[in-house]
């Protein structure tokens, strides 16, 4: 199995504009995480999706983030529109159950710096 | 909200010392996660602890649940430097499917 493949690796951009990051979970795993990363607050959970359907925003930081599951197979992050203060490693992590004893697999993050 | 607090937040130490970091909270897990993050990847677990009390070992690495489960151990003993990374702890309350993580503690074993 390929993993949880994210992308893109790296993006720069402009304050103001849209900035929309894409997963990939591993095939037969039914519940997706995004987490962001920063070296000041660390690891924080922005969502979770349980079978494509969002369980949780409470993390989701504002209303210029939005999260996307269509399919089992496909989830996006969206900020419209980005801010300097939303610079941060954007991780997805997907699990095969619903128990909170199961292993996260992550992928290897998209970097956003907004200018 | 449940907080994980990490210690020592850095530690740098040389080739073949042994070493112990520190996940603690005022909150009960009903589960704790170790995991291992080296620069430009992303987190990659090494043990799960379920039971107050619990040690696990894995090679030279050594976790330990609290009695209490708020708190866990990780020992390393006689650290090399593929041992190098940012190492955080994450906790799961009862019936939550939320995972906690902790800040890290970034570790540097020097050859």
């Amino acid at each position: 199995d390929a993993g949880v493949i994210q992308s893109p690796r790296h993006e720069v951009t402009e304050m103001g504009q849209e900035v929309t990051l894409r997963c990939k979970p591993i095939s037969g795993h039914n519940s997706l995480f995004w987490y962001r990363q920063t070296m000041m607050r660390g690891l924080e959970l922005l969502i979770y999706f349980n079978n494509n359907v969002p369980i949780d925003d409470s993390g989701m930081p504002e209303d210029r983030f939005s999260a996307k599951m269509p399919n089992a197979s496909f989830s996006t992050l969206k900020i419209q529109p980005s801010e300097p203060r939303d610079s941060a490693v954007y991780f997805c992590a997907s699990r095969y159950r619903v128990a909170n004893t199961g292993e996260l697999f992550f992928g290897e993050g998209s970097r956003l710096t907004v200018l | 909200t449940q907080l994980l607090e990490q210690s020592p937040q850095f530690l740098s130490i040389q080739e073949g010392e042994n070493l112990t970091v520190y996940c603690n909270s005022s909150s009960v897990f009903s589960s704790l996660q170790w995991y291992r993050q080296e620069p430009g990847e992303g987190p990659v677990l090494l043990v799960t602890v379920v039971t107050g009390g619990e040690v696990k070992k894995l090679k030279r690495l050594t976790f330990q649940f609290g009695d209490a489960r708020k708190d866990s151990s990780l020992h390393i003993t006689a650290a090399q430097p593929g041992d190098t990374g940012l190492y955080l702890c994450a906790g799961s309350g009862a019936g939550s499917y939320q995972l906690t993580f902790g800040k890290g503690t970034k570790l540097s074993v020097i050859p």
